[in-house]
């Protein structure tokens, strides 16, 4: 009965350095989203994937960004050249089918803190 | 106009008080709307998921929706200070199933 896991918890790196975010999915959730949340803000979305579908790729703030789902489930988010304003809690949420009323709910990982320096 | 607003600066409530929280949305569409609850350092957690309009409770929790007017409200009966956190109003986009979220309404129970 696992839920959704992050890993880091906690990652700080040095201004320019490319950095990897990874998450786990609850099994047999077909959808995997990614949000940012800095420091006293709401939720940013950054990008979704759902099944075999092309990525909703629509929230990621610039072409530093990246992610991708191997085999429908763990993801990586890399972050390429960080920069300081890419400072903030980067969480992972995953839903059984969304779109569908009731198994649309999205459960949150831990998430992981990224300090840029 | 943002797709989830929640406009309510910090809300102080006494212990055993009633918390009313609101928000509205811009998607005339959207079928789904959920209520988060967020600790300091933590990740937000579901409280509430509601698609028809009307009430619905859960126990000390009453989420309240009006797709006509675009608006959702959450109710805390019997506050107490563990519900002091941020509560975040999320709507699912028609469309392309993300979810938008608010900013939050951070709500303190006085003791």
């Amino acid at each position: 009965g696992a839920g959704v896991s992050q890993s880091p918890s906690n990652k700080v790196t040095e201004k320019g350095k490319d950095v990897e975010l990874r998450c786990d999915p609850i099994s047999g959730h077909t959808a995997l989203y990614w949000y940012r949340q800095s420091l006293g803000q709401g939720l940013e979305f950054l990008i979704y994937f759902q099944g075999n579908s092309a990525p909703d790729k629509s929230g990621l703030p610039s072409d530093r960004f990246s992610a991708e789902r191997t085999g429908g489930s763990v993801s990586t988010l890399t972050i390429q050249r960080t920069q300081q304003e890419d400072s903030a809690v980067y969480l992972c949420a995953s839903t059984p089918d969304p779109g569908t009323s009731r198994t649309d709910t999205q459960y949150f990982g831990p998430g992981t803190r990224l300090t840029v320096l | 106009q943002k797709e989830v607003e929640q406009n309510s600066g910090p809300l102080s409530v006494p212990e055993g008080a009633i918390a009313s929280l609101n928000c509205t949305y811009s998607d005339r569409v959207s079928q789904s709307f959920f209520w988060y609850r967020q600790y300091s350092g933590k990740s937000p957690e579901l409280i509430m998921s509601i698609y028809s309009n009307g009430d619905k409770e859960d126990g000390r929790f009453t989420a309240q929706l009006n797709k006509a007017s675009q608006y959702v409200s959450l109710l805390i009966r019997d506050s107490q200070p563990s519900d002091s956190a941020t509560y975040l109003c999320a709507v699912i986009l028609y469309g392309n199933n993300r979810l938008a979220f608010g900013k939050g309404n951070q709500v303190v129970v006085i003791p």
